[in-house]
């Protein structure tokens, strides 16, 4: 299948460890932010979102945090399997808008 | 699979040709998205569709570009007079507006190969 993020940021960890993917969004009137998930041949596939009016959200195996001082969102991923190996987009828009705008992705790598 | 249907997956064409790439959203789905992605980058936004609507097109989209949704279900976008630099994978992604919700299902993609 075609690779996707040849030139990205790459993390890589030991299968059972967590994986923490660090993400910057740019507009400060954002006030939704969602990570996707994109494997090889693949379109991006929806994890987690979050909305402005919370810091974190957890959903299965993965934790999503928000700074919205600092503009900086981050997804963790508990016990990595060999399965979540992919490339990981943050993305940001506005309640009741359109407009999703991705941000540079980290290619995650898991080690058996 | 999401949901989303795109065809053709690959296209391989010549500088000069029009190519025609086709969507399937989720059928209830009243929104409809269309992005380009070239590799190690990011989705960037290029046009959307509320039902049969186009209400937003992106700076990115030339006038070589066109997209339809025609009855507010399956759309296209064809390219004319493609170009090297359009090589890409074209993506299409889908919603239902509801209040607080957001969630867009992508399709697998179309990648587009221009000689």
């Amino acid at each position: 299948g075609e690779s996707v993020g040849l030139h990205l940021p790459t993390l890589s960890v030991q299968e059972g460890d967590n994986s923490i993917i660090n993400c910057a969004y740019s507009n400060s009137a954002s006030d939704y932010f969602i990570w996707y998930k994109q494997e090889s041949g693949k379109g991006p596939q929806f994890i987690i979102d979050i909305r402005s009016n919370m810091d974190k959200r957890q959903g299965q195996r993965v934790t999503v945090l928000l700074n919205k001082t600092v503009k900086h969102l981050s997804l963790q991923i508990a016990a990595t399997q060999p399965g979540d190996s992919a490339v990981y987009f943050c993305a940001e828009g506005i309640t009741g808008g359109f407009k999703t705008i991705f941000g540079a992705g980290t290619r995650l790598f898991v080690k058996a | 699979d999401t949901g989303v249907s795109q065809d053709p997956r690959h296209k391989i064409t010549k500088r000069g040709q029009n190519v025609t790439f086709r969507c399937d959203p989720i059928s209830e789905h009243n929104r409809l998205y269309w992005y380009r992605q070239t590799l190690g980058q990011g989705p960037e936004f290029l046009t959307y569709f509320q039902n049969e609507a186009q209400l937003e097109k992106s700076r990115l989209l030339s006038d070589r570009f066109s997209a339809e949704r025609p009855k507010g279900s399956f759309s296209t976008l064809e390219i004319q007079r493609t170009e090297q630099g359009d090589s890409a994978m074209y993506l299409c992604a889908s919603s239902l507006s509801i209040a607080g919700a957001n969630e867009q299902f992508f399709g697998p993609g179309t990648r587009l190969t221009v000689l």
